[in-house]
């Protein structure tokens, strides 16, 4: 089993959509979990961080189950700008991240 | 707010030659960095950690003597590919751990590097 993995989509959405994605994770034991956002050759850039009480943004909630080993996004009222790669993170033991594939979402108008 | 730069962000290098890629923080000290690397299409691969004053850990798989990394201060570490081959050809990326305030891992701006 991968230590991350989600569905590499891509997701094609129309502007104002909502839209999810999920993510599970293969080890227990990980305590920090992330959403990176990466634009096409570009760096990773956090989106936020992932409690195990949930968390929202503006139009961005991340969840995290831990019996699970889930970890989800949800992005609502969609925009263009959101085309992006969606990356879920791990942290590992060593302080490095562990990265999913990504998600490919692409926002029509 | 803390940043971390790479350089260069783009390089083409033949076959055989070597190639340093340099990783700063710019207002904090990091004792450690990391390396990554990033095929079309695949996900970001952690290849080692970088440690100040000492040797790097390198991940199963990445070789030590390809991939030389020195983290010879707090604000710089170097990752330099030795005798490039054209499947290097990827994107790396470093990233550098601020410990205050909050933990945080910021990431450079990222090196392509094409080796023809």
């Amino acid at each position: 089993r991968k230590e991350v993995e989600q569905d590499p989509g891509p997701f094609n959405v129309p502007e104002g959509a909502t839209v999810a994605f999920n993510c599970t994770y293969s080890n227990s034991a990980s305590q920090s979990f992330f959403w990176y956002r990466q634009d096409c050759r570009k760096e990773p850039k956090l989106l936020m961080s992932v409690y195990s009480s949930g968390n929202e943004d503006g139009r961005f909630t991340a969840q995290l189950n831990r019996a699970s080993q889930y970890i989800s996004l949800l992005i609502r009222d969609s925009k263009l700008s959101d085309s992006a790669t969606y990356l879920c993170v791990v942290g590992g033991s060593q302080g490095n991240l562990i990265f999913g594939k990504g998600t490919k979402l692409s926002v029509k108008p | 707010g803390a940043v971390v730069s790479q350089h260069p962000s783009r390089v083409i290098c033949k076959s055989g030659t070597s190639v340093k890629i340099e990783c700063r923080s710019l207002d904090f000290q990091a004792t450690t960095m990391f390396w990554y690397r990033q095929f079309p299409k695949k996900s970001l691969m952690l290849m080692a950690t970088s440690n100040e004053g000492s040797k790097a850990t390198y991940e199963q798989g990445v070789e030590k003597d390809k991939f030389l990394i020195n983290h010879a201060s707090l604000t710089l570490s170097t990752l330099t590919v030795t005798s490039a081959h054209p499947e290097d050809s990827s994107f790396y990326i470093c990233s550098a751990h601020n410990r205050e305030p909050g933990n945080t891992i910021y990431f450079g701006e990222g090196s392509w590097l094409t080796v023809v």
